[in-house]
């Protein structure tokens, strides 16, 4: 069976400092991946999606980055984080192709910043 | 652009009592609908999802939704609600993106509290 995984589960960190969150699943090939994000009192929204490896498109513009440097690894990224990057971060995968298949999401990252 | 708006942001029932959280989107196709529901400290958890046909969707743990296009909403329901179903509950429009994928765009989520 397949399984996604987060780490770290939670994170404080200051202003400025950089971040790096991973996100990886198990028990498939060849995943989408996608990174949401869910700020304080409002819904989630998609920051970034990728189709496989190397390939990563961005939703929004903002202080983040991401990588997908392995089939089912996708990492969130920043230089200098901002109080406004604080929030719940979520990562995701479904099976490629059909619109209608299910995303998974994993546990998610509580990043606050300082 | 699409979007979902959860007019409720915290619900309180009586266990037993039967519940509908409302969702209401906007979006100019025809649109794919999903519920989740988030636990404390855990992921999403798909509950039922709508794309054609039937208006009527059954889901896990007992719920439903009802698509009304003509309201643009769909609104989630349970006859009776156990304890165990106190949680933050988000509504979504899926769209399209690049590659055949799809772009979900979640509501602001209820939270819903299970009183004795």
């Amino acid at each position: 069976s397949q399984t996604i995984h987060q780490w770290p589960a939670t994170l404080v960190q200051p202003v400025g400092s950089p971040l790096s969150l991973e996100c990886t699943v198990e028990g498939t090939s060849n995943p989408n991946l996608y990174w949401y994000r869910q700020a304080a009192g409002r819904g989630l929204q998609l920051l970034f999606y990728s189709v496989g490896i190397g390939q990563i498109s961005s939703e929004v513009p903002q202080n983040l980055s991401a990588s997908r440097p392995q089939d089912r690894q996708f990492i969130l990224s920043s230089k200098k984080l901002l109080l406004s990057d604080s929030g719940f971060y979520l990562c995701a995968w479904r099976s490629g192709g059909d619109r209608r298949d299910e995303q998974f999401f994993g546990p998610g990252t509580r990043l606050t910043v300082l | 652009a699409q979007s979902v708006t959860q007019p409720d942001i915290h619900i309180t029932v009586s266990e037993g009592a039967s519940l509908e959280l409302r969702c209401n989107y906007s979006y100019g196709a025809t649109p794919y609908l999903f519920w989740y529901v988030q636990s404390p400290g855990q992921g999403l958890q798909l509950l039922l999802k709508y794309f054609s046909g039937d208006t009527l969707v059954q889901g896990i743990k007992g719920f439903e939704a009802e698509f009304k296009r003509s309201q643009s909403s769909f609104n989630l329901r349970k006859p009776s609600v156990h304890w165990s179903d106190a949680a933050e509950y988000f509504c979504a429009v899926g769209s399209a993106l690049n590659f055949g994928n799809e772009k979900l765009t979640f509501g602001t989520g209820t939270r819903l509290t299970i009183i004795p």
